[in-house]
């Protein structure tokens, strides 16, 4: 149970071009959904929190015009990168969190975006 | 002080080995404790997950948390080479962010 698909796996596109990451849990409801970037050997940073039905909370330093969430679903959260440009090229991994009490967080399989 | 502590390694066993990686805290508030596996490329997979001082048993792993000393541990027993990945702790107040350590890269060498 609590999986979590994130689609595309990975996508190389031309700078300019806006790119759309879905995130989906298939087996439960999340309230809540998070995105995160990661770079290489690091760590996750945490870029937005994004409740269903309600505007995404965007982390201090992270462009809410550049990073464009929706949440419309209790099961589906997308983030379309906007204008893409090289320094955007990351690694980008969703979180999902059951809508019951005190649950933790899933995650997908991450998308690997390369803006040539 | 950062909030959670974690050891990036890298950290290099052979097959067969008990492995203990560990993290401390800093808030005493903290009250949720997790540990990811990620494999290179692939996102965070949730392995363990407690929020009581203790132990927690499942299969080959057991988290251990004590919090009097903000301190939290992953054992992991007859490691494989398929156990080879980065280990992230994480850990949590109420429905706040998780606060990742910076992870543990593991080898176990067949």
């Amino acid at each position: 149970g609590a999986v979590v698909s994130q689609h595309p796996s990975w996508v190389i596109c031309k700078s300019g071009t806006s790119v759309k990451i879905e995130c989906r849990s298939l087996d439960f409801q999340a309230t809540t959904m998070f995105w995160y970037r990661q770079f290489p050997k690091k760590s996750l940073m945490l870029m937005a929190t994004s409740n269903e039905g309600s505007k995404a909370t965007y982390e201090q330093g992270v462009e809410k015009d550049k990073f464009l969430i929706n949440h419309a679903s209790l099961t589906l959260s997308t983030l379309t990168v906007t204008s893409a440009h090289p320094e955007d090229s990351s690694f980008y991994i969703c979180s999902a969190r059951n809508a019951g009490g005190n649950q933790p967080q899933h995650f997908g399989d991450g998308t690997r975006l390369s803006i040539l | 002080q950062k909030e959670v502590e974690q050891d990036p390694g890298p950290l290099s066993v052979p097959e067969g080995a008990i492995v203990s990686l560990n993290c401390t805290y800093s808030n005493s508030a903290f009250q949720y404790f997790m540990w990811y596996r990620q494999y290179s490329r692939k996102g965070p997979e949730l392995l363990m997950y407690t929020y009581s001082s203790g132990n927690k048993e499942d299969g080959r792993f057991t988290a251990q948390v004590d919090k009097s000393s903000k301190y939290i541990s992953l054992f992991i027993r007859d490691s494989q080479p398929s156990d080879s990945a980065t280990y992230l702790c994480a850990i949590q107040i109420g429905d706040t962010p998780l606060v990742f350590g910076k992870g543990t890269r593991l080898s176990v060498i067949a």
